[in-house]
C-alpha cells in the first residue's frame, strides 16, 4: 500500500459526459502528479501540484482541467469525454518540494479505470 | 521532453541476474535518473535513483555509465514476482516522463 487514495476505482460513463477524479495523497506530501496511461501510449504525464499550485503541464487536453485544494487532495476533471479518453488514470504524489531535479520519488496509488462508452 | 530508450522485452531465469539497460544520451548535468516498475493491476513503484555514482538499495542496483549517457537496472536475483515493466525515466523540470519500458518476463 503506497498511502496514495485513488476514487474511483472503475467508472463507466458515456461520450460527452464529465467525470472527477479523486487522489488523497500520503500523509505528508506536498506534490501531486496525473498520469494517464492508455494501452496504445505508456505513461503520459498530464500535471503536476505542488502545494496548492499548479507547478508543470505535460499532454492535458484543453477538455481536462485540476486543482489541489488547501487540505492537499486533488482532482482531475475530464469534460466531453471521447472514446479515446478510456484509461487508466494514475495519481502520484510526492513529499516536493519539485526542485527539478529529480531527488524524491513518486508514490502512485492504484489508479481510476475510465472506460468511455 | 527529456528520452530514455529501453528495449521492449526481455527474458530472465528465475534466480538469475538480470541486467536492464537504458540509453538517456539527451541527459542534462543535474538530472537525476529514476528507475520505477509496474507490475500488473497496480500503479508503478519506485525502485531506484542515481546521478553518477552506482547505487544499491534493498530492490536493486543502479549502474551509471561514465558520460551518464547509459545506466543499467540490476535485479541480483530475479523471482517471478519480479516480472514487471521497467522504467527508466529522466526528471525534466520537475516533470517525470516515463518511457514505454522494458517488459522483463522471469521463466521459473
Amino acid at each position: 500500500d503506497s498511502g496514495v487514495t485513488q476514487t474511483p476505482k472503475h467508472l463507466i460513463t458515456a461520450t460527452g459526459q464529465r467525470v472527477t477524479l479523486r487522489c488523497s495523497p500520503r500523509s505528508g506530501d506536498l506534490s501531486v502528479y496525473w498520469y494517464q496511461q492508455s494501452l496504445d501510449q505508456g505513461l503520459q504525464f498530464l500535471i503536476q501540484y505542488y502545494n496548492g499550485e499548479e507547478r508543470a503541464k505535460g499532454n492535458i487536453l484543453e477538455r481536462f482541467s485540476a486543482q489541489q485544494f488547501p487540505d492537499l487532495h486533488s482532482e482531475l476533471n475530464l469534460s466531453s469525454l471521447e472514446l479515446g479518453d478510456s484509461a487508466l488514470y494514475f495519481c502520484a504524489s510526492s513529499v516536493g518540494p519539485p526542485t527539478g531535479k529529480g531527488t524524491g520519488e513518486l508514490f502512485f496509488g492504484e489508479g481510476s479505470r475510465l472506460t468511455v462508452l | 521532453d527529456a528520452k530514455t530508450t529501453q528495449p521492449n522485452s526481455m527474458e530472465s531465469n528465475e534466480e538469475e541476474p538480470v541486467h536492464l539497460p537504458c540509453n538517456h544520451s539527451t541527459i542534462s548535468g543535474t538530472d537525476y535518473i529514476h528507475w520505477y516498475r509496474q507490475l500488473p493491476s497496480q500503479g508503478p513503484e519506485y525502485v531506484i535513483h542515481g546521478l553518477t555514482s552506482n547505487v544499491n538499495n534493498r530492490m536493486a542496483s543502479l549502474a551509471i555509465a561514465e558520460d551518464r549517457k547509459s545506466s543499467t537496472l540490476i535485479l541480483h536475483r530475479a523471482t517471478l514476482r519480479d516480472a514487471a515493466v521497467y522504467y527508466c525515466i529522466l526528471i525534466f523540470v520537475n516533470k517525470f516522463y516515463f518511457g514505454s519500458g522494458t517488459k522483463l518476463n522471469v521463466k521459473p
